[in-house]
């Protein structure tokens, strides 16, 4: 596609649900990158690929976060139980491969736990 | 390790006048660095980068930045402020063959009229 699809835009969600968030990057961008926004803070790295490998899961917060990529394109991150300090925006960014650092990012997902 | 301080949290200037978000380094191997500005509800967009070469750079929207070794600093720069200038600007540091970015908290620009 033109540009980082990330889907949905919202979720509202209760506490202690499943959430799915995913990403779908630029077409033939082989790196591929989750951040978490919190409210008045920066970007927290979480994870990312490049392909359908993770080489850095360092930023993942606990064992409720995981993420994967499927056919070097579209990538899910799970979070299983939810909290409320999960609520955050969650950016997904794409590149054309690990050196090449002009990151294009997706306009996010706002997830609201209640 | 990489890590990048912006100072200040909220900036606010006069439409017309000159714009200076703050932005110091810290990394073990010499820096690529990066300026991303973010509008209300949107993704955050890239200004311009540094990775060798000339310390000058000028990115998009008339912003430019310099690098300064001995000062750990990549602040940037705009002569006169539009009102569309303002949004949340975030400085990032890597090294090469380091992934990924690392974000400073970003500083909020305001513009007055």
């Amino acid at each position: 596609g033109a540009g980082v699809s990330q889907s949905p835009s919202n979720k509202v969600t209760e506490k202690g649900k499943d959430v799915e968030l995913r990403c779908d990057p630029i077409s033939g961008h082989t790196a591929l990158y989750w951040y978490r926004q919190r409210l008045g803070q920066g970007l927290e790295f979480l994870i990312y690929f490049q392909g359908n490998s993770a080489p850095d899961k360092s930023g993942l917060p606990s064992d409720r976060f995981s993420a994967e990529r499927t056919g070097e394109s579209v990538s899910t991150l799970t979070i299983q139980r939810t909290q409320q300090e999960d609520s955050a925006v969650y950016l997904c960014a794409s590149s054309l491969d690990r050196d090449d650092y002009g990151y294009t990012f997706g306009s996010g997902t706002r997830l609201t736990v209640v | 390790a990489q890590s990048v301080t912006q100072l200040g949290s909220h900036v606010s200037v006069s439409e017309g006048a000159l714009v200076l978000l703050r932005c110091n380094y810290s990394s073990s191997v010499p820096p690529y660095l990066f300026w991303y500005v973010q509008y209300p509800n949107q993704g955050l967009q890239l200004l311009l980068k540094y990775t060798t070469g000339a310390t000058l750079v000028k990115g998009i929207n008339g912003f430019e930045a310099e690098f300064k070794k001995s000062e750990t600093s990549f602040h940037l720069t705009k002569p006169s402020a539009h009102m569309s200038d303002a949004a949340e600007y975030f400085c990032a540091v890597t090294g090469r063959g380091n992934t990924p970015l690392v974000f400073g908290k970003g500083t909020r620009l305001s513009v007055i009229a």
